[in-house]
């Protein structure tokens, strides 16, 4: 059974804090995604990467950096956390060979309180 | 503005009714997926509808695309209240393939009242 975790589900923080919110997927993707979900406003990306050590921005990446050392590792992080980063973190994997499955795999989230 | 948009973004049914949610989109597509979300938790991946597919079925699911349209709408038959959830339609564009990169539209959420 495919599985993406995520190192916590509910999280606070105090503003200027460095945040790390760590992803995991035991399927061997090359893709792997953060999202940031806000009521009214979906899902939004916010970084993304296609291979160990390569990443890209998404829509929303100010405030945000990410790092992918191992292929099964996508960390997402907050180099100062700030009220307004307050949100559900959602990490997602998908596999980028041709003719593979198209979907994404979607952690349970993280809750990220920055008071 | 967003490449998924959501209609309606909420519906409250009685158990046994069926339910309709539709999603529009503004760019050419490799395929549509539709996803649900039990609240406060991840998404779950639904059923998938090619560019060059006019219906599927999945189940008691039924998605349709309408390419000329830029629109699919997802078909809930039968519902039950543990179908009380967000359902949110995603765009898988052309020529972004490579990346796996999805727009995923606002939502809509679904109430299924025993």
């Amino acid at each position: 059974d495919v599985k993406v975790t995520q190192s916590s589900r509910y999280l606070v923080k105090r503003t200027g804090e460095k945040v790390f919110l760590e992803c995991v997927q035991d399927m061997d993707h090359e893709n792997m995604f953060w999202y940031r979900q806000d009521p009214g406003l979906g899902l939004r990306l916010i970084y993304f990467s296609y291979d160990v050590k390569m990443k890209e921005k998404g829509d929303i990446p100010e405030g945000y950096s990410v790092s992918r050392e191992k292929k099964e590792r996508f960390s997402l992080i907050l180099e100062s956390a700030s009220t307004n980063q307050t949100s559900m973190y959602l990490c997602a994997s998908r596999s980028g060979q041709a003719g593979r499955q198209e979907t994404q795999y979607f952690g349970p989230g993280t809750r990220l309180l920055v008071l | 503005s967003q490449q998924g948009e959501e209609d309606p973004q909420a519906l409250s049914i009685q158990e046994g009714e069926n339910a309709t949610m539709n999603c529009s989109y503004k760019t050419s597509i490799n395929n549509l997926q539709w996803y649900r979300q039990n609240s406060g938790r991840g998404l779950v991946h639904l059923i998938l509808i090619r560019s060059n597919e006019r219906e599927k079925h999945s189940g008691r699911l039924r998605v349709t695309l309408d390419t000329s349209k830029k629109s699919s709408s997802l078909l809930i038959t039968a519902s039950r209240a543990a179908d009380t959830a967000s359902y949110f339609c995603a765009t898988d564009l052309y020529g972004s393939s490579n990346t796996g990169k999805l727009i995923f539209g606002q939502g809509t959420t679904l109430q299924v009242k025993p």
